[in-house]
């Protein structure tokens, strides 16, 4: 069946230092959705790709969609204690448009200030 | 409402038990679906409902797992005969289906098999 990987499953980072995680697909996605959930919080979205090989930035947050549509990844630059928490990624299920999603397994992220 | 609740926040129930998980979409969000997130996992999909259509039961994990969506809004989780390895928050979310949207979380429920 489909899958959505990620990796690493955990990172722990000095405060300041970078961050990236990365969702590889099975098959091609159509599009490819990034949440972001605090500790004991629930998922929140962050960001949407939809164009093979784009490229798209919220502050310290720059994310990318491969040229296949098969991988996807999350950087951030100098991370801050307020990043904390496990990033996942997401793609469309395998009964294409009725749209449910696949999720990754989430990198969690820890911040050392 | 301003987003998607939940209720209970917290259930704690013995082995063998029913119990009903509740779900507010936000309102005129025709999908809705259901997720269980095990502690320091994934999300695992569990049902989705859009609109009038046939609900997409295929992540159920067994029979003893049902949902349902009255007047296209509120939806209830049935897990019968409760088991130890249920224990997860049973995360709910919503959304107005167009080209795969971005989806709302409710807060989620905490359900603790004893």
């Amino acid at each position: 069946g489909q899958q959505v990987m990620q990796i690493p499953q955990y990172q722990h980072v000095q405060e300041g230092e970078d961050f990236t995680t990365y969702c590889n697909s099975s098959t091609t996605l159509s599009n490819i959705q990034w949440y972001k959930q605090r500790p004991g919080g629930h998922p929140v979205f962050l960001i949407q790709l939809v164009k093979s090989g784009e490229v798209k930035k919220q502050k310290r947050l720059t994310f990318q969609f491969g040229e296949a549509k098969k991988n996807s990844s999350l950087h951030i630059t100098a991370t801050q204690t307020t990043d904390v928490g496990t990033y996942f990624c997401a793609g469309p299920g395998a009964r294409g448009s009725q749209g449910n999603l696949i999720f990754g397994k989430g990198t969690k992220l820890s911040v050392k200030p | 409402g301003a987003g998607v609740s939940q209720s209970p926040s917290n259930k704690v129930t013995e082995k063998g038990k029913d119990v009903e998980l509740r779900c507010d979409p936000i309102s005129g969000h025709t999908a809705l679906y259901w997720y269980r997130q095990s502690l320091g996992q994934g999300l695992e999909f569990l049902i989705y409902f859009q609109g009038n259509s046939a609900p997409d039961k295929s992540g159920l994990p067994s029979d003893r797992f049902s949902a349902e969506r009255t007047g296209g809004s509120v939806s209830t989780l049935t897990i019968q005969r409760t088991q130890q390895e249920d224990s997860a928050v049973y995360l709910c979310a919503s959304n107005v289906v167009f080209s795969y949207n971005e989806q709302f979380f409710g807060p989620g429920t905490r359900l603790t098999v004893l």
